[in-house]
């Protein structure tokens, strides 16, 4: 069965903090995604990524960054937390020629 | 500037009663939608989607509705029943390949909620 691994389902991190959220998808899928969740603003993309080394800024890329070393794997680093970055943090993957996506469990991360 | 619009937040149905949920969009050059639900602490699962060239899909107690002149969406449950009690989310994508690379458009979602 397909799937696609958060690290942690929970976090609480002090403002100022680096923060790495990791995301591990095991269906060899080419695209991965990262988006967060707000009550009343639906899910809103952050960053995606097509390809190893490549990324692209979603929406609201401001105060993330990523990194994808490897196909499988793609990370959000939040630079310095600060609390309107606490929220739900979903990843999700696709292949390259189907649509929709598979989504991981969700990091619900608080930042204090 | 919001592509894709769920106008209610709430929903609160009967069990066996019938549920419809509602997606705008405004971009014509969308070619395929998909409704997703979610639990709380859960990530979205995928429920049924439709793409540009057909008006109905249906599966099982789920039915989806594409008016593209209207650029409208809706999503049909039924019965209704206690479990489907979740957030759903309508999404639109374009072309799975090219530049875009299938980036999925979420709307804001609507918490339905099915009482026994």
């Amino acid at each position: 069965d397909v799937k696609v691994t958060q690290s942690s389902r929970y976090l609480v991190k002090r403002t100022g903090e680096k923060v790495f959220l990791e995301c591990v998808q095991d269906m060899d899928h080419e695209n991965m995604f990262w988006y967060r969740q707000d009550p009343g603003l639906g899910l809103r993309l952050i960053y995606f990524s097509y390809d190893v080394k490549m990324k692209e800024k979603g929406d609201i890329p401001e105060g993330y960054s990523v990194s994808r070393e490897k196909k499988e794997r793609f990370s959000l680093i939040l630079e310095s937390a600060s609390t309107n970055q606490t929220s739900m943090y979903l990843c999700a993957s696709r292949t390259g020629t189907t649509y929709g996506y598979t989504f991981g469990s969700g990091t619900r991360l608080t930042v204090v | 500037d919001q592509q894709v619009k769920q106008n209610s937040p709430s929903l609160s149905v009967q069990e066996g009663r019938i549920s419809i949920l509602n997606c705008d969009y405004t971009n014509s050059m969308f070619d395929y939608f998909l409704w997703y639900k979610k639990y709380p602490a859960e990530g979205p699962t995928f429920l049924i989607s439709i793409s540009s060239i057909k008006d109905k899909n249906e599966d099982g107690r789920f039915t989806v509705f594409l008016n593209k002149s209207a650029k409208h969406l809706s999503l049909h449950i039924v019965p209704s029943q206690p479990g489907d009690s979740a957030v759903y989310f309508c999404a639109v994508q374009s072309n799975a390949g090219g530049t875009s690379y299938g980036k999925l458009t979420f709307g804001q979602g609507t918490i339905l909620t099915v009482h026994p």
